[in-house]
């Protein structure tokens, strides 16, 4: 049974700050990472991927995996109160068709 | 930007009826799934579809479910005899002829069951 675990919070953050999510994944051969943005009574937005060990940067998102100890990580700096929203960690083994396993998701609070 | 679109936003039906959830998924994408999400509960993976075949299911898609690609535009999700428990928003995303690209999701399709 194939398990995505996360911190279902809430975290909350002031505005400016660095927030920092967590996720860790049970199914070894784990190939692709991603994490999502899901505002409330809406479907789930792309926010990165990554699929190798290390960071990966996209403007104020950083994305972290480390393989080794099953871990992916989501960095946000500079947050602003719109990113307030639950934040979603989605593992997949690889391979085009592959469903992704999802976590509860992160509910972050952004303090003005 | 290009998007995944679904139909209809809210569906109510009856326990037992039929329900048919459609979606339209990125012109260049080659491979589609459905997924729910139970109020307060976890995204959850039901069927990918390539190739006009499924590829793979979860345990939740049982012999209730099934899915169409009725012509080049369309993907189709269809539960026969609708439960209570049925009760879920349902996505739909599509993904790049790629190995590991990101899937895309629609706005969702609310499914109510009385």
């Amino acid at each position: 049974q194939k398990e995505v675990e996360q911190n279902s919070g809430p975290l909350s953050v002031p505005e400016g700050a660095i927030a920092s999510l967590n996720c860790t994944y049970s199914d070894r051969v784990s190939q692709s990472f991603f994490w999502y943005r899901q505002y409330s009574g809406k479907s789930p937005e792309l926010i990165m991927s990554i699929y190798s060990n290390g960071d990966k940067e996209d403007g104020r998102f950083t994305a972290q995996l480390n393989k080794a100890s099953q871990y992916v990580s989501l960095l946000i700096r500079d947050s602003q109160p719109s990113d307030s929203a639950t934040y979603l960690c989605a593992v997949a083994s690889g391979g085009g068709a592959d469903g992704l396993t999802f976590g509860k998701g992160t509910h972050l609070i952004i303090q003005p | 930007e290009p998007e995944v679109t679904q139909t209809p936003s809210h569906q109510v039906t009856q326990m037992g009826q039929e329900v048919i959830l459609r979606c339209v998924p990125i012109s260049n994408h080659l491979y589609f799934y459905w997924y729910r999400q139970i109020l307060g509960q976890k995204v959850e993976f039901l069927v990918s579809f390539y190739n006009n075949e499924i590829s793979e299911k979860s345990e939740i898609f049982d012999d209730q479910f099934s899915v169409e690609r009725p012509d080049g535009s369309n993907f189709t999700l269809k539960i026969r005899s609708t439960k209570l428990e049925d009760s879920a928003m349902y996505f739909c995303a599509s993904s790049e002829r790629l190995w590991n690209q990101p899937q895309h999701f629609g706005d969702g399709t609310r499914l109510s069951i009385l």
